[in-house]
């Protein structure tokens, strides 16, 4: 089955500077790359996604880059803010979408 | 709208008891499925289900079990609780097919003693 691997576990930053979190996964396979945030006691809640026919895609302060070569993806926050502050969840989901692949989070903290 | 519904929101079990976690959900979605969240290893995916009387196993499976008798509702149970069960379940739910979102229910912190 697919492995999604995601570095690092915590990142701290300081408020205004950018933050970026690297994830692996071993399915070829696999087409669909979301990204959850969720927030201390609260369910997790989709961010940003990308499709694998999609190198990058972003949202406001938030892009997400997608290497299927190295079979890579990544999260860019950008000015970040104290609100950011959350743990981070990537995902790889299979061809079907039936079944996500969670990487192990990183626990984002923004300093004032 | 209430998306997907999960209860109860807390539950402390001794070793040896059964419970049903519940989770509903009234989007119409096909796909459901249950992760449990553990400190350092993310969302694991317990049991799936891509429709109504289809489920399957995901990657932690052992210890519960599922049933999917309509498109909204799809409940876990654990038949004999075990300490290593402690944990925060999370019960989503997509449309289905490539590209589709998971929605994910409020969570129930369960604790075995």
């Amino acid at each position: 089955g697919e492995n999604v691997e995601q570095h690092p576990s915590t990142l701290s930053v300081q408020e205004g500077d950018s933050a970026v979190i690297k994830c692996t996964y071993s399915d070829s396979a696999s087409n669909y790359f979301p990204w959850y945030k969720q927030e201390l006691g609260k369910r997790p809640q989709l961010i940003i996604d990308i499709r694998s026919n999609v190198g990058e895609k972003k949202d406001q302060r938030i892009a997400v880059t997608l290497n299927k070569t190295a079979k890579h993806f990544s999260l860019h926050i950008t000015e970040t803010q104290p609100e950011d502050s959350a743990v981070y969840f990537c995902a790889a989901s299979s061809s079907t979408g039936n079944q996500f692949y969670f990487g192990t989070g990183t626990s984002l903290t923004v300093i004032p | 709208n209430a998306g997907v519904t999960q209860t109860p929101k807390f539950q402390v079990l001794k070793t040896g008891q059964s419970m049903t976690l519940q989770c509903a959900q009234d989007m119409n979605h096909e796909y459901m499925s249950w992760y449990r969240q553990d400190p350092g290893m993310g969302l694991r995916l317990i049991h799936y289900s891509v429709g109504a009387g289809i489920t399957d196993q995901g990657e932690v499976p052992n210890g519960y079990n599922v049933s999917r008798s309509t498109t909204e509702d799809f409940p876990l149970r654990l038949l004999s609780a075990a300490p290593s069960q402690t944990s925060v379940y999370f019960c989503a739910s997509s449309p289905g097919g490539s590209y589709t979102e998971a929605f994910f229910g409020q969570g129930t912190r369960l604790t075995v003693v």
